[in-house]
């Protein structure tokens, strides 16, 4: 069965720093990947999503993503956080052909220090 | 405006009550979705409509009833609730699924 792992329960860096938050999936093809962010209160939002082409995938709010074969990865990155980026970060993995239900990840809290 | 709205916000309930929860797209999507998220656990699927048809019921309690009218309205009817049924339940849609979801806001459901 296909499983997302968010390795990090929690990630705490200093306004202006750069990020990286991690995904790890296990899948026999190569899946559609997505990662969304939700504030607090608030629904998922989609930042990006990676179908096929190009690995390295830009998104919403200055986020992008890499994905990479070999590591079964898809890390998501910013290279400088705004205090305003704090939320829960979740990283989906959806299967290619056929099921259009996506396995979410149990996602990454960020904290973000003045 | 996230394109999918959910009405009420916010929901305080007894047991003993019945209540719905409504959700409405305006997307143009063929999916709809209900989700639970509980503190400290992960994404829960309660169910899907594909077309206005269900296509999955992830073993929800009975205590849940979903509703899609058309393709642009899904509701949640709610009664006799358990304490342990308080949670953020989020609505969402999608058009073929690999494009993403759109989340509405969510119903943050109180159960007293």
């Amino acid at each position: 069965a296909q499983s997302v792992t968010q390795p990090d329960i929690h990630i705490t860096v200093s306004e202006g720093a750069s990020l990286e938050l991690r995904c790890n999936y296990s899948y026999g093809a190569t899946p559609y990947l997505f990662w969304y962010v939700q504030s607090p209160g608030q629904g998922l939002q989609l930042l990006l999503k990676y179908f096929s082409g190009d690995t390295l995938v830009q998104g919403i709010k200055g986020f992008e993503a890499e994905f990479k074969r070999s590591q079964s990865s898809f890390n998501l990155r910013k290279p400088s956080v705004h205090w305003s980026d704090a939320a829960e970060y979740f990283c989906a993995v959806l299967p290619s052909g056929g099921s259009y239900i996506p396995t979410f990840g149990r996602g990454t809290s960020l904290i973000v220090h003045p | 405006e996230t394109g999918v709205t959910q009405t009420p916000r916010h929901l305080v309930m007894g047991m003993t009550n019945k209540k719905s929860l409504k959700c409405e797209q305006h997307l143009g999507h063929n999916a709809m979705y209900w989700y639970k998220q509980s503190a400290k656990k992960p994404l829960e699927l309660m169910f899907v409509y594909n077309f206005k048809e269900q296509t999955e019921n992830n073993s929800v309690p009975s205590r849940f009833s979903p509703e899609c009218p058309n393709s642009s309205h899904l509701f949640l009817h709610l009664h006799t609730l358990q304490p342990e049924d308080s949670a953020l339940y989020l609505c969402a849609s999608s058009q073929e699924g690999y494009y993403g979801y759109t989340f509405g806001s969510g119903t943050r459901l109180t159960v007293v």
